[in-house]
C-alpha cells in the first residue's frame, strides 16, 4: 500500500506570509490531488498534478510535483485569512490519502 | 446545477441495522467515488465507478459493505449489517472521468450506536 506523508500536521502562520506544506509518498506515482476541508465542511477539489515538473497556481496557492524526489509541495504566499482550512494531498489511482495540514491564518 | 447530491445528510441508526446511502451525480459525469472519513482512519477511497461500471472496489472494507450505480445519475452505498466503527462522515464525488477535478457532495454523517 502506498503511504502519503504531509508535514507539518498544523501550521498556524500570520497574514502576509509565506509557507509550504510537503506531501511525500513511497511508491512511484505520476498524479497527485490536492485538496481543501473547512471545518465541518466538505471537500473542495484545488489542482490535479499528472506528470513530473506540473506546477499549477490558483490565487495565492501554487502546486508542484516532482515524481522522482516523490514529493509535492503547495506554496502559499501572502497569506491571508480565508485559507485557513485543513488541506490534503492524495496519490495515485487509488487517491491514497496524506493525514492532513491544518492551517490557520493569523490576523 | 445543484451539485453532487446525498441523502440523508445525517443518519442515527443502531446496531446490525441496514444503513443505505444514495448519491446522484453532477449531470454529464461519467465517474462517481465513494469515500470515508474518520478521524481514527482519516480519508479513505471506498469505490469508484466509471460509466456505471465499479472499477476498483479494493478499498470497501468487508462483505457488509456493497455499492451499485444502476444508471448515471444515481448511485448507493449499502451498510448490512451496521456496526459502531461504521460510524463516519460518508462522502460521494463525481468527475467527468479519468485523472480530473472531482466535485464533492455535502457529505453523509453516519452514527451507528
Amino acid at each position: 500500500e502506498l503511504k502519503v506523508e504531509q508535514n507539518p500536521l498544523f501550521l498556524s502562520m500570520q497574514e502576509g506570509k509565506n509557507y509550504t506544506i510537503y506531501c511525500n509518498y513511497s511508491t512511484t506515482s505520476d498524479r497527485l490531488y490536492w485538496y481543501r476541508q473547512d471545518p465541518g465542511k466538505s471537500l473542495e477539489s484545488l489542482f490535479v498534478l499528472l506528470s513530473n515538473g506540473a506546477v499549477k497556481q490558483e490565487g495565492r496557492l501554487m502546486a508542484s510535483l516532482d515524481t522522482k524526489a516523490r514529493l509535492s509541495t503547495l506554496h502559499i504566499t501572502a497569506a491571508v485569512h480565508d485559507l485557513s482550512a485543513t488541506y490534503f494531498c492524495a496519490v495515485g489511482n487509488q487517491f491514497y490519502f496524506g493525514t492532513g495540514t491544518s492551517l490557520t491564518v493569523i490576523p | 446545477d445543484a451539485g453532487v447530491i446525498q441523502s440523508p445528510r445525517h443518519e442515527v441508526t443502531e446496531m446490525g441495522q441496514e444503513v443505505t446511502l444514495r448519491c446522484k451525480p453532477i449531470s454529464g459525469h461519467n465517474s462517481l467515488f465513494w469515500y470515508r472519513q474518520t478521524m481514527m482512519r482519516g480519508l479513505e477511497l471506498l469505490i469508484y465507478f466509471n460509466n456505471n461500471v465499479p472499477i476498483d472496489d479494493s478499498g470497501m472494507p468487508e462483505d457488509r459493505f456493497s455499492a451499485k450505480m444502476p444508471n448515471a445519475s444515481f448511485s448507493t452505498l449499502k451498510i448490512q449489517p451496521s456496526e459502531p466503527r461504521d460510524s463516519a462522515v460518508y462522502f460521494c464525488a463525481s468527475s467527468l472521468g479519468g485523472p480530473e477535478t472531482q466535485y464533492f457532495g455535502p457529505g453523509t454523517r453516519l452514527l451507528v450506536l
